[in-house]
């Protein structure tokens, strides 16, 4: 079946540095890759997706690309602040026959800004 | 997000004994998910559900039952049959079955066997 792959599984980084975490997919009929956010025992929450007809896609700190041929997206972080800490989880959209699709997830990366 | 409602937050459950978790949501949304979350391993897909009264299995559902009456409602009871049943369970509901569209997440309920 589909498969995401999600690294690192940890990033430490410094107040201010840039994160980035990659995610590979191995279907390639999959055509949406959202990225979510995941607070300590809080639900996760959508921060940006792309679709399969993008390249990259920014939102002021946040941005994600996507490399079709290669199966694989990014998120990248610049500015990283405290409140960036968190587990971040990437996604694609799986067909499941019939019309039907749904998400897979990456196992998840936890990223830790230290001021 | 804040229209997907999961109860209970917390269930304490004995081994040998079914429970049920609750999902309603009112964002008029088609299809709806379980996901089991554990440590480590991200999320699951347990069941989803495009429309009334009809549902698929996902990646992990054995030892797990869902139903559909309502587009409001979606159920998952978890039986005995399920050998590692503590986990944090997360209900979600789309706008349709996804070719594109974000899934919104409820709250979340841990579910811990005793």
């Amino acid at each position: 079946g589909e498969n995401v792959e999600q690294h690192p599984s940890t990033l430490s980084v410094q107040e201010g540095d840039s994160a980035v975490i990659k995610c590979t997919y191995s279907d390639s009929a999959s055509n949406y890759f959202p990225w979510y956010k995941q607070e300590l025992g809080k639900r996760p929450q959508l921060i940006i997706d792309i679709r399969s007809n993008v390249g990259e896609k920014k939102d002021q700190r946040i941005a994600v690309t996507l490399n079709k041929t290669a199966k694989h997206f990014s998120l990248h972080i610049t500015e990283t602040q405290p409140e960036d800490s968190a587990v971040y989880f990437c996604a694609a959209s799986i067909p499941r026959g019939s019309g039907y699709s749904t998400l897979t997830f990456g196992k998840g990366t936890m990223l830790l800004v230290s001021p | 997000d804040g229209g997907i409602t999961q109860s209970p937050k917390y269930l304490f459950r004995k081994e040998g004994q079914n429970v049920t978790l609750s999902c309603e949501q009112n964002l008029n949304h088609d299809a709806m998910y379980w996901y089991r979350q554990d440590p480590g391993q991200g999320l699951r897909l347990i069941y989803y559900s495009q429309i009334v009264n009809d549902f698929q299995k996902g990646d992990i559902a054995e030892g797990y039952s869902v139903s559909r009456e309502k587009k409001e409602s979606f159920p998952l009871t978890v039986t005995s049959a399920q050998k590692n049943p503590t986990a944090f369970y997360l209900c979600a509901s789309s706008p349709r079955t996804l070719g594109g569209n974000t899934i919104y997440f409820g709250e979340g309920s841990w579910l811990t066997v005793v």
